[in-house]
């Protein structure tokens, strides 16, 4: 079947302005996960959405990261005001459930990119 | 806190042998999972162990012992397209977590 797929693939954005990045996740996979890599390093946590329980926002870094997650299945990472430290890319991953957390499924991700 | 250790770089020559170590500190440590990563690419998943012991699956093995919070992946019989970046990864379901913890990463290069 289809894996995950992250839209767009490229973003150029200038400071100070909004952007939205989309994950579509594995069909039938409750979970679905958000990171953040900058070049270089590893992946850093974001957000994670199991079903319809209440998103583990622990690791968004401010509060002008969100991200929601509509009918269980695609999600959406919005950043306001974006930051030249917000250039990363961003990577969606999704596994069949929660419990199988440590076997995740990655998209290509997005590159963001804060002029 | 958790916190992951593992080289940062890695050299070997092509049909050698690598071994990549990590250390882990974590609270609720439920398995550790390895992960590669070519570079521009997606990260795909190796390997998970969430008991000590070796797992092997084809031309790599994973290790764990918990009582030593110690984990490595071995590669054998290198080849070119194993240059790549390895992460280990700690999983701690439970309770509210239920993400994975990265490593920084282990750069491998690959020389004929």
């Amino acid at each position: 079947g289809a894996g995950v797929s992250q839209s767009p693939s490229n973003k150029v954005t200038e400071k100070g302005k909004d952007v939205e990045l989309r994950c579509d996740p594995i069909s039938g996979h409750t979970a679905l996960y958000w990171y953040r890599q900058s070049l270089g390093q590893g992946l850093e946590f974001l957000i994670y959405f199991q079903g319809n329980s209440a998103p583990d926002k622990s690791g968004l870094p401010s509060d002008r990261f969100s991200a929601e997650r509509t009918g269980g299945s695609v999600s959406t990472l919005t950043i306001q005001r974006t930051q030249q430290e917000d250039s990363a890319v961003y990577l969606c991953a999704s596994s069949a459930r929660l419990s199988y957390s440590y076997e995740q499924y990655f998209g290509p991700g997005t590159r963001l990119t804060v002029t | 806190g958790q916190s992951l250790e593992q080289p940062s770089e890695v050299t070997a020559v092509e049909g050698a042998i690598v071994q990549i170590n990590c250390t882990y500190q974590t609270s609720g440590f439920y398995g550790l999972s390895w992960y590669q990563q070519h570079d521009g690419g997606a990260p795909t998943f190796l390997s998970y162990n969430a008991l000590d012991g070796l797992e092997e699956t084809g031309r790599f093995s994973s290790f764990l012992s918990r009582s030593d919070s110690y984990g490595y992946l071995l590669l054998q019989e290198l080849q070119m397209k194993d240059s790549a970046s390895y992460f280990c990864a700690v999983s701690h379901y439970g309770g509210s977590q239920g993400n994975l913890i990265f490593g920084k990463g282990t750069k491998l290069s690959v020389k004929p």
